[in-house]
């Protein structure tokens, strides 16, 4: 079935330094890849995504490149914001349209000013 | 306007009662969800419903019973409530027919605290 593994949290880094969060899956076929992002006290919302091969998605600064020769979804930003304090993750959907979105673990990250 | 709506917000409960949350969404979209998330922030799926019907039925305890009237309602009563309860649950909505992005919309979560 699919999979999807995200780096372990939490993180915590420094205003402006550089982020990246780790993601691989597993899957048949050729699935969609998303980052969701949950701020405190909120649902998921959608952050990025791509549908294929190569496709850069990207938002808000942050960007992830779809890699099907080494199956990751990294989640990237060159200098982050106290307020990119969330939980990130990382999601993939295949297979049928009425397929469910499988989500990785989730990555805790906190910005300190 | 809300996209997707769930109330309530906020549900503290005694073991052994029943309680019931429900969900709403205005986007036209076909197919509704339910996720569990627990205190660690990982995210499990539950049920999911196209049109009214039961499409995924995860490994639940039967003492969860969802219920669609209708594609823009999707309940999820819950029985015998167990500590094991306690988690944020969330709903979520999809259009999967008219072009489907396999974007979820999710709504803002129901924290459950079973005591």
């Amino acid at each position: 079935g699919n999979s999807v593994t995200q780096m372990e949290g939490p993180v915590t880094l420094s205003e402006e330094a550089f982020l990246t969060i780790n993601c691989t899956y597993t899957a048949t076929g050729y699935p969609s890849l998303f980052w969701y992002v949950q701020y405190p006290g909120e649902g998921l919302q959608l952050l990025l995504k791509a549908t294929k091969a190569d496709d850069k998605g990207s938002n808000k600064g942050f960007e992830a490149t779809y890699r099907k020769e080494t199956t990751s979804f990294h989640l990237e930003k060159g200098s982050v914001q106290v307020s990119d304090s969330a939980v990130y993750f990382c999601a993939l959907s295949g297979g049928t349209s009425y397929g469910k979105l499988t989500f990785g673990q989730g990555t805790i990250l906190t910005v300190h000013p | 306007d809300t996209a997707v709506s769930q109330t309530p917000k906020y549900l503290v409960t005694q073991m052994g009662n029943d309680k019931s949350i429900k969900c709403e969404q205005n986007l036209g979209h076909d197919t509704m969800y339910w996720y569990k998330q627990d205190s660690k922030k990982f995210l499990k799926i539950m049920f999911s419903y196209n049109n009214k019907e039961l499409i995924i039925n995860e490994t639940v305890p039967n003492r969860f019973s969802p219920k669609s009237p209708d594609k823009a309602h999707l309940n999820l009563h819950i029985n015998s409530l167990e500590l094991g309860d306690s988690a944020v649950y969330f709903c979520a909505s999809r259009a999967t027919s008219g072009g489907d992005t396999g974007e979820l919309f999710f709504g803002e979560g129901s924290r459950l605290t079973v005591l």
